[in-house]
């Protein structure tokens, strides 16, 4: 009983490092988000997956790049990370249907 | 800019009494909405939504309150319990964008 998956759960980082944040979902939803979360500013989308093979961007894209692997799997990365993009990174998966998202337990990442 | 604000960032409640939870919106686009409740070190949870259709939906000790004139929504607690502590995020979605609001904290006091 899963449910969505993110690794890792932490992570400190060099500016200027680049890391992949996985994340996998096992209830065959067609979409699947990015969102990171600061202290006031509430969880703010950065990239989502539609479907299986397309991706756009959120609220906040600059500095992320995001792979949708296959129905399953969305992996978020930083190519040189930034002291800003210190966050906590949850993925979340939808139904369309519903409009209710599920999440993961969330990534917390420290950029130095 | 934030289309979903929720200016309350904590509220205090004694155990047994109700717990409001207030939320307001800028985009009349946004048709459906939700409540997600939030633990430390656990994702956001579902808890309850309201389509804009509607003016009220109740789930057990959960009530959410829908204005569309006022672009206003509320969640109600009764009675509140201490397990309910948790901060308490509202958002709002047009089928293709889903924002949220800053949160609130919520603690019941027993």
């Amino acid at each position: 009983n899963a449910g969505v998956t993110q690794t890792p759960k932490f992570q400190v980082l060099k500016t200027g490092q680049s890391m992949t944040l996985q994340c996998a979902q096992d209830m065959n939803h067609n979409s699947m988000y990015w969102y990171r979360q600061d202290p006031g500013m509430g969880l703010r989308l950065i990239y989502y997956s539609a479907s299986e093979g397309t991706t756009d961007k959120g609220e906040v894209p600059n500095g992320y790049n995001v792979s949708r692997l296959n129905k399953r799997e969305f992996s978020l990365r930083l190519e040189s990370a930034a002291p800003s993009q210190t966050s906590v990174y949850f993925c979340a998966s939808s139904a369309l249907s519903t409009g209710e998202l599920f999440f993961g337990e969330g990534s917390r990442l420290t950029v130095l | 800019d934030q289309q979903v604000k929720q200016n309350s960032p904590s509220l205090s409640v004694q155990e047994g009494r109700i717990s409001i939870l207030n939320c307001d919106y800028t985009n009349s686009m946004f048709d459906y909405f939700l409540w997600y409740k939030k633990y430390p070190a656990e994702g956001p949870t579902f808890l309850i939504s309201i389509s804009s259709i509607k003016d009220k939906n109740e789930d057990g000790r959960f009530t959410v309150f829908l204005n569309k004139s006022a672009k206003h929504l509320s969640l109600h607690i009764v009675p509140s319990q201490p397990g309910d502590s948790a901060v308490y995020f509202c958002a709002a979605s047009d089928r293709n964008d889903m924002r949220f609001g800053a949160g609130t904290r919520l603690t019941v006091k027993p």
